[in-house]
């Protein structure tokens, strides 16, 4: 299996425009969480999936973050819209089941000028 | 709720010298214990793990061991080197916390040579 991939792996965009990060999991994985990393505020989780399902979205920062699983191979996490204070480091992780680690992908680096 | 609580760096040595980075946590229930590591421009890896009272994670000569009577689960090299430079992740996860993965803040090292 390739990993967990996410793409794009870099993404510039003016403040104001739509942004979509995308990620598709491990085969077989049963969770799928989303993460941003800031030098400020490390690691934090923003949503995460179980089985497609949103379980908890507490993270999300704002109304203008939203996060869709259309299906086991697929998510996508959207900001509309974007603002310079979420530039970051996205990381999609997946997990095959409750014991076992995360696998994370190589992150999308977004910088919102 | 539950947390990590990981030691500030960044911690600077030079080669060869012993490593510890200190990790407690907080947690009801028996949580599994992790330690990722994040290379520059890359996404976390996981470098060890345990998922129970005693036991003892191991790779590339790290080590940690799960400590429920200090909530501790520090982590160890005896001899380190250039290419172990990087920023280390405590993690724990859960029942008690929905199975999300909890992350310490994350801890740099720099190894001189």
């Amino acid at each position: 299996d390739a990993g967990v991939i996410q793409s794009p792996r870099h993404e510039v965009t003016e403040m104001g425009q739509e942004v979509t990060l995308r990620c598709k999991p491990i085969s077989g994985h049963d969770y799928l969480f989303w993460y941003r990393q800031t030098m400020m505020r490390g690691l934090e989780l923003l949503i995460y999936f179980n089985n497609n399902v949103p379980i908890d979205d507490s993270g999300m920062p704002e109304d203008r973050f939203s996060a869709k699983m259309p299906n086991a191979s697929f998510s996508t996490l959207k900001i509309q819209p974007s603002e310079p204070r979420d530039s970051a480091v996205y990381f999609c992780a997946s997990i095959l089941w409750e014991a076992t680690e995360a696998f994370f992908g190589q992150g999308t680096r977004l910088t919102v000028v | 709720g539950n947390s990590v609580t990981q030691m500030e760096g960044p911690v600077t040595l030079s080669e060869e010298a012993f490593l510890t980075i200190n990790c407690t946590y907080t947690a009801t229930g028996y949580p599994s214990l992790f330690w990722y590591v994040q290379y520059p421009g890359e996404g976390l890896q996981l470098l060890l793990k345990a998922t129970k009272a005693d036991d003892k994670g191991s790779n590339k000569g790290f080590e940690a061991t799960y400590r429920k009577e200090t909530t501790s689960f520090h982590l160890e090299k005896g001899s380190v080197q250039v290419s172990d430079s990087a920023v280390y992740f405590c993690a724990l996860r859960a029942i008690t916390g929905g199975f999300k993965t909890i992350f310490g803040a994350g801890t740099r090292l720099f190894v001189k040579a």
